[in-house]
């Protein structure tokens, strides 16, 4: 069966560190893979989404960035963290051929102190 | 683009009453709906689809487009139903792929 792994589960970092959440998944081949973030009142946002390989594209101008180096790695990053980067960040996989259901991680939870 | 707007922040309930979640979208093509439920301190979660037209833990919705709406619907709440509930609607976005738009939630709290 299909799992999706991410960490850390929290993290607490100063203004200007750098960021970086990564995201497996396990048990599939060639996911879309997707990063969200999750706000109170603000519903989930997508950040980030890749159909392949090196393929990523942005849905949100920010501070953050995405890569993907392997088939089922994601990873979330920033160079310089700013306080409004605070909040809950979400990995979810779908299939390559799927037509929308997603499959979620259990969560990045970042502090910008 | 498409939209999804979950009017209702936060809904309480009492222990057996009905349910009714609301949403609408916008959008161009033909839509294909979900339900996601995050239940306290668990991953969010698919509920149910529109195409499956199945009920899940009690919970059905119909997609209503003349109304542009796919509300979700429970007779009698229970109080293990209290989570967050996001409606979401998929759309092409090229190359093969699809998004997820969601909407911004609505917390259903069930009342004993």
């Amino acid at each position: 069966s299909q799992t999706i792994h991410q960490w850390p589960a929290t993290l607490v970092q100063p203004v200007g560190s750098p960021l970086s959440l990564e995201c497996t998944v396990e048990g599939t081949s060639n996911p879309n893979l997707y990063w969200y973030r999750q706000a109170a009142g603000r519903g989930l946002q997508l950040l980030f989404y890749s159909v392949g390989i090196g393929q990523i594209s942005s849905e949100v101008p920010q501070n953050l960035s995405a890569s993907r180096p392997q088939d089922r790695q994601f990873i979330l990053s920033s160079k310089k963290l700013l306080l409004s980067d605070s909040g809950f960040y979400l990995c979810a996989w779908s299939p390559g051929t799927g037509t929308g259901e997603l499959f979620f991680g259990e969560g990045s939870r970042l502090t910008v102190l | 683009a498409q939209r999804v707007t979950q009017p209702e922040k936060l809904l309480s309930v009492f222990k057996g009453a009905p349910v009714e979640l609301k949403c609408n979208y916008s959008y161009s093509g033909s839509p294909e709906l979900f339900w996601y439920v995050q239940y306290s301190r668990q991953r969010l979660q698919l509920l149910l689809r529109h195409i499956s037209r199945e009920s899940i833990k009690g919970f059905t919705a119909d997609l209503n487009k003349g109304e542009t709406s796919f509300h979700l619907k429970k007779p009698f709440a229970q109080e293990e139903d209290s989570a967050m509930y996001y409606c979401a609607l998929s759309a092409y976005s090229g190359a093969g792929s699809y998004q997820l738009t969601f909407g911004k939630g609505t917390k259903l709290s069930v009342i004993p």
